[in-house]
Parts: structure tokens; C-alpha cells; sequence
């Protein structure tokens, strides 16, 4: 199985900041990576799709970069409404495979 | 608008089953894979079953093969997931949803439906 190890764990920054969340797969997964959020009590939300797509309705400061092994979710402006929990996936590969989360908070 | 309502959760005995059901609506059903993606409390994200558009191809994680089955009924917009010999680490908050137009990533969830294990 591919292994996806996602860091921090948990983060906090204020409003207005620029967030980098990683996300590091054990073997070349070829940009099949997606992110979600999910907010307290609710399910998750797609953001992004193949590394770099911005889902449908996502504001325009998130953002998905990465090839290879090594992906990022930049997050720009941060607003209260992007406290949450972010998740990456890969999908190049069965099993399908998520990494542990981020928890951002605000400071 | 795409909306997938699950439903048939519950709380449940060890060895006992259980089956859940995902309706959906706003998109074209029977034209997409549909996937069961799982969340124990307080912990990350757990991808439990694929079924594809035409019921041709089923994948399950190991930790639930041979105890779980996926399946649909296009005639009714509507996914399931049969649970036997149900174990406490099965508990979980349990999702559908629908696969991506470009990959098998989740692009549509719906609000889940706890199932708990216990004696």
C-alpha cells in the first residue's frame, strides 16, 4: 500500500497568513493526489484534484502543487472560515490512501 | 446540486450486521463509481469500497473483505454497503461518495451515518 505522510500535524496562524500544508507519498504516485477539508461535525470537502485543479466553487486562495513523491496545499489570505481539518489522498494506486490530517487553528 | 443521503446506522452488537444505504441525487447515477470511505471517531480518513458505474468491478481494503459488500441499484440511485461480523473497530462514521470526473478521488460526500460497535 502507499503510505501518505502528512505534516504538520496540526498548525496555527492568523488571519491574513499564508499556510503550507505537505503531504509525502512512499512511492511516486504521478500528481494523483487530491485534498480535503473538513470542518468540526461536518464531512469532507474536496479542494483540490491531480495535485494542482481547483474543485468547482474552491476559493481561488487554495492552491495544490507537487510531482513525484512531495505535494503541498498552500493556503493564501487565511480567513476564519478555513479552520479545519485538511486531509491529502492519492488515488493512483489501489488501496486508496489518506494522510493523517492537519488541524489548522487560529492563533 | 449533488446530494448523497446516507442512512442505516446504528448501534450493533459484535458479530451482528448491518446495512447501509446512500441516496443520491443531482447527478447522473448510474454513470459514476461510487465509494464507502469511513472515519473512526476522533481519527483520519479510512477508504473502504469501490463499486464501479456498472457494478462490473467491486475493490474493498483489506481490513474489511470478505465481511463487507458493496453494492447498487442504478434503477434507484442508490448505493449500499452489507456489514457482517461486525467488530468494535468498526466503528466509525461511515460516507458514500461519488467518483471524480478525472480520477478516484471523492468528489461529492454525503453528511455519514455513525455506526457504532459495542456490547
Amino acid at each position: 500500500d502507499i503510505q501518505m505522510t502528512q505534516s504538520p500535524a496540526s498548525l496555527s496562524a492568523s488571519l491574513g497568513e499564508t499556510v503550507t500544508i505537505e503531504c509525502r507519498a512512499s512511492e511516486d504516485i504521478y500528481n494523483g493526489l487530491a485534498w480535503y477539508q473538513q470542518k468540526p461535525g461536518k464531512s469532507p470537502q474536496l479542494l483540490i484534484y491531480n495535485a494542482n485543479s481547483l474543485h468547482t466553487g474552491v476559493p481561488s486562495r487554495f492552491s495544490g502543487s507537487g510531482s513525484g513523491t512531495q505535494y503541498s496545499l498552500k493556503i493564501n489570505s487565511l480567513q476564519s472560515e478555513d479552520v479545519a481539518s485538511y486531509f491529502c489522498q492519492q488515488y493512483y494506486d489501489y488501496p486508496w490512501t489518506f494522510g493523517g490530517g492537519t488541524k489548522l487553528e487560529l492563533k | 446540486e449533488v446530494q448523497l443521503v446516507e442512512s442505516g446506522g446504528g448501534l450493533v452488537k459484535p458479530g451482528s450486521s448491518l446495512k447501509l444505504s446512500c441516496v443520491a441525487s443531482g447527478f447522473t447515477f448510474s454513470s459514476y463509481g461510487m465509494h464507502w470511505i469511513r472515519q473512526a471517531p476522533k481519527k483520519g480518513l479510512e477508504w473502504i469500497a469501490l463499486i464501479y458505474y456498472d457494478s462490473s468491478n467491486k475493490y474493498y481494503a483489506d481490513s474489511v473483505k470478505g465481511r463487507f459488500t458493496i453494492s447498487r441499484d442504478n434503477s434507484k440511485n442508490t448505493l449500499y454497503l452489507e456489514m457482517n461480523s461486525l467488530r468494535s473497530e468498526d466503528t466509525a462514521m461511515y460516507y458514500c461518495a461519488n467518483e471524480g470526473q478525472w480520477g478516484d478521488y471523492f468528489d461529492y460526500w454525503g453528511q455519514g451515518v455513525m455506526v457504532t460497535v459495542s456490547s
